[in-house]
């Protein structure tokens, strides 16, 4: 069954501006990750946040996870037309070897030149 | 480096006809593996993971099967695909709980 749940579906912006996509999870979790789907290519890995963090920075993304409210954010900050793309977010099954992710629906980001 | 490599990238197949979809990794060794596919607007369905050479587990039940006949090579196959086999299919290895994906193959059954 399906774990992390994108919110919302679809977000249109202009460029320069911040986009925020959320998450919700179901389970408890050791960590959250994001991953970043250019149209018709294979899913990146953008950012692992534990569950024993509450931000983390990359460039210019931003993601928060509150442990308490079972939920994720994932910040664009300063958007380009090139952050246009499906974003979603993954959460462990279980862990060790038998190591597998969930994926949610994804939040397409379309960013407006 | 890691990289990972599917092909084809694209491939039209009748009802009926057998499949083979390859993906191979190259600077690791004993990998995590996956098959994921995606249909139009849709997340991601585990179709089948490794973690080992002829280790499968398969998620769901469907006229898929997977096979990894080398450490480093996973394999997905049909004996007859069904127009519903359509979609987007990623392979993937897992390194700290992190996944890589391949460029996927779009594949359409008529």
């Amino acid at each position: 069954s399906q774990q992390g749940e994108e919110d919302p579906q679809a977000l249109s912006i202009q460029e320069g501006e911040n986009a925020t996509m959320n998450c919700s999870y179901k389970t408890s979790i050791n960590n959250l990750q994001w991953y970043r789907q250019n149209s018709g290519r294979g899913l990146v890995h953008l950012i692992l946040i534990r569950s024993n963090e509450r931000e983390k920075h990359s460039g210019r993304l931003r993601v928060t996870l509150d442990t308490s409210k079972k939920s994720s954010s994932l910040l664009i900050t300063a958007s380009r037309a090139a952050d246009t793309a499906s974003y979603f977010c993954a959460t462990p099954i279980s862990g060790g070897s038998n190591y597998k992710l969930t994926f949610g629906k994804g939040t397409l980001l379309t960013v407006n030149p | 480096s890691q990289t990972i490599h599917q092909w084809p990238a694209t491939l039209v197949q009748p009802v009926g006809s057998p499949l083979s979809l390859e993906c191979t990794v190259e600077g690791t060794s004993n990998p995590n593996l996956y098959w994921y596919r995606q249909a139009a607007g849709r997340g991601l369905q585990l179709l089948f993971y490794s973690v080992g050479i002829g280790q499968i587990s398969s998620e769901v039940p469907q006229n898929l099967s997977a096979s990894r006949p080398q450490d480093r090579q996973f394999i997905l196959s049909s004996k007859k695909l069904l127009l519903s086999d359509s979609g987007f299919y990623l392979c993937a290895w897992s390194v700290d709980g992190r996944e890589f994906f391949g460029p996927g193959t779009r594949l359409t059954v008529l």
